[in-house]
């Protein structure tokens, strides 16, 4: 069965205190694999895109990895506001999308 | 405006009313997506259109029926909801071939 599981459901940080997400998925076949910041009462914000294992994408604190069964979204030295619902997303050979259930980010002061 | 905008961005309606959810697109996209998400569980598809053409209709019941009347707009017209229809339903658009979606800000429907 094609699935996404995002671990943990919910993470609470120091600021400065750097971790990772995790994106674990069953899929027949990886056309791409999607990263979502989500705000309270908001829709998703497009992150990353990530294609083939061993690929890896940067944005500010965030990095974004990719290997043949889960993806890392790893946060150096995080702030305040980045503390949202972290969705991850993954689009099968035959055009379906399957979303995580996302972690939800917290970054204390 | 910009973006992917929806309205109205709250709605409270009764099981026997009638309504429509708006979603307009400016970025030029040829794919529009309705979805709907509620606590503790993973966003669920529910219909998607290329190029004003439906092309995934994801078992969702016919009290909710999509309109899209051009490449830029898509309407999710409601009609007598039950109360575990209340959600928040995101639109959404891409390009096709490039395969990131653009979502709004959705809607929180509640059905009483």
């Amino acid at each position: 069965e094609d699935q996404v599981t995002q671990s943990p459901e919910a993470l609470r940080l120091q600021e400065g205190e750097s971790s990772s997400l995790n994106c674990s998925y069953t899929v027949s076949g990886l056309r791409g694999l999607f990263w979502y910041r989500q705000d309270p009462g908001k829709g998703p914000e497009f992150l990353f895109t990530l294609y083939s294992a061993g690929e890896e994408k940067e944005k500010e604190r965030l990095k974004a990895t990719l290997t043949k069964k889960e993806s890392f979204l790893h946060i150096t030295a995080p702030k305040p506001e980045d503390s949202a619902t972290y969705l991850c997303a993954v689009q099968a050979l035959g055009n379906q999308f399957y979303f995580g259930t996302g972690t939800s980010l917290t970054v204390i002061p | 405006e910009t973006g992917v905008t929806q309205t109205p961005r709250h709605l409270v309606m009764g099981m026997t009313n009638k309504k429509s959810l708006k979603c307009e697109q400016h970025l030029g996209h040829n794919a529009m997506y309705w979805y709907k998400q509620s606590a503790k569980k993973p966003l669920e598809l529910m219909f998607v259109y290329n190029f004003k053409e439906q092309t995934e209709n994801n078992s969702v019941p016919s009290r909710f029926s999509p309109e899209c009347p051009n490449s830029s707009h898509l309407f999710l017209h409601l009609h007598t909801l039950q109360p575990e229809d209340s959600a928040l339903y995101l639109c959404a658009s891409s390009q096709e071939g490039i395969n990131e979606q653009f979502f709004g800000p959705g809607t929180r429907l509640t059905v009483l």
